[in-house]
């Protein structure tokens, strides 16, 4: 299995532009997360579905972020407009049982 | 809401010498799980405790779930340059679907 796939493992856009991130979960796995980290915050959920329906958005910062998940094996978070306090490492995981498996990260910078 | 604090934030150690990181919660947890994660990498999961004083062993780790279960604790004993990485705790707060992870604790390693 290749694990949690992200989409792209880098981001560098100018403050403005729209940005969508992209998570492939492992497949079979009913649970899936977005998480944000930075140094000042550390690790924080966004949102999480379970078979593919929204639970809890109640982490999504403001209206600018956008999280679907239109099938089993995909998700995208959106950014419109960025900013650069929106500047962090994303992180999608995907869960089975009790453990999380997490994705190597889209790394974004806002300019 | 839920808060889960570690402590040290950071730690420095000789290589060979012992490392502790406590992890402690605002509220009682179902579970709490222990995460690795490398410098550039994403978290991975190492275990997860469910009993009162529980009491788990990986190798040269071991893992204390607390009589309260709302303290934890990972310990090191005689540290590798492989060791290096932060150590997050999450909890699980009953029912609830999504994990709450501490603040971490980076370690480094001293050759």
């Amino acid at each position: 299995d290749a694990g949690v796939i992200q989409s792209p493992r880098h981001e560098v856009t100018e403050m403005g532009q729209e940005v969508t991130l992209r998570c492939k979960p492992i497949s079979g796995h009913d649970y899936l997360f977005w998480y944000r980290q930075t140094m000042m915050r550390g690790l924080e959920l966004l949102i999480y579905f379970n078979n593919n329906v929204p639970i809890d958005d109640s982490g999504m910062p403001e209206d600018r972020f956008s999280a679907k998940m239109p099938n089993a094996s995909f998700s995208t978070l959106k950014i419109q407009p960025s900013e650069p306090r929106d500047s962090a490492v994303y992180f999608c995981a995907s869960r089975y049982g009790d453990t999380q498996y997490f994705g190597p990260g889209t790394r974004l910078t806002v300019l | 809401g839920q808060q889960v604090m570690q402590i040290p934030q950071y730690q420095h150690v000789q290589e060979g010498e012992d490392f502790t990181t406590y992890c402690n919660s605002s509220t009682t947890l179902s579970n709490i799980q222990w995460y690795k994660q490398r410098p550039g990498g994403h978290p991975v999961f190492l275990i997860q405790l469910v009993k009162s004083g529980e009491v788990k062993k990986q190798k040269r780790l071991t893992f204390q779930f607390g009589e309260a279960k709302k303290n934890s604790s990972l310990h090191i004993t005689a540290t590798q340059t492989t060791d290096v990485g932060t150590y997050f705790c999450a909890g699980d707060n009953f029912g609830n679907e999504k994990l709450t992870f501490g603040t971490g604790t980076r370690l480094t390693i001293i050759p």
